[in-house]
């Protein structure tokens, strides 16, 4: 049981925009950054998100975040086939005093 | 090119010992706080642990506290997660992540720990 939650699965179609949630709670997402992965199968993570929609260099800006109280959002448009990836968010737990991520979202390309 | 190499994982028996190892290249080691997260293949990223930059302070999971032990030699630039009592839980993929951004920004290939008898 992930301390954050991510839905199981998401899909969309070539061009789409699509949006995954994390919700968290105050001691997480409430007080601290969040920050997304991307996974595609076999392969490590890579950070695709961080602090508050920063991008490392080469993530392209189709990828987005945003965050409402204890919950945030990772959106992308102009969805394209290599995007078929697992992806988490992840953020500092205050009561917990380490890291928590989400279960992980599998998104399809349809 | 940041470069971080894991090594170590294998079959061990439970209650057995294991000593992970990440060799990185490519930026300044001995500048960069430190990660171990894993991974059971198809599930979610657990973090292990973190080291600051000169080995001074340590953090862990609760799952894992006072089983493993997280050190660094920066002479070496070598990351080292000294896993005891390994339990079947313990059983995941292994990654050596590097901070920056505040966050897990640089991440290994990882190696595979199985715990069985």
């Amino acid at each position: 049981q992930s301390v954050l939650t991510q839905p199981p699965s998401a899909s969309g179609t070539p061009g789409q925009r699509v949006t995954i949630s994390c919700s968290g709670s105050s001691s997480n997402i409430g007080s601290n950054a969040v920050n997304w992965y991307q996974q595609v199968p076999g392969t490590a993570p890579k950070l695709l998100i961080y602090s508050n929609n920063q991008r490392p260099s080469g993530v392209p800006d189709r990828f987005s975040d945003s965050k409402s109280g204890t919950s945030a959002s990772l959106a992308i448009s102009g969805l394209q086939s290599e995007d078929e990836a697992d992806y988490f968010c992840a953020a500092w737990d205050d009561s917990l005093n380490g890291w928590v991520f989400g279960g992980g979202t599998k998104l399809t390309v349809l | 090119e940041v470069q971080l190499v894991e090594s170590g994982g294998g079959l061990v028996q439970p209650g057995g010992s294991l000593r992970l190892s990440c060799t990185a290249s490519g930026f300044t080691f001995s500048s960069n706080w430190m990660y171990w997260v894993r991974q059971v293949p198809g599930k979610g990223l657990v973090w292990v642990s973190h080291i600051n930059s000169d080995g001074s302070n340590t953090n862990y999971a609760g799952s894992v506290e006072g089983r493993f032990t997280i050190s660094r030699d920066n002479a070496k630039n070598t990351l080292y997660l000294q896993m005891n009592s390994l339990r079947a839980e313990d059983t995941a993929v292994y990654y050596c992540v590097r901070s920056a951004y505040g966050t897990f920004a640089y991440w290994g290939q990882g190696t595979l720990v199985i715990v069985s008898s």
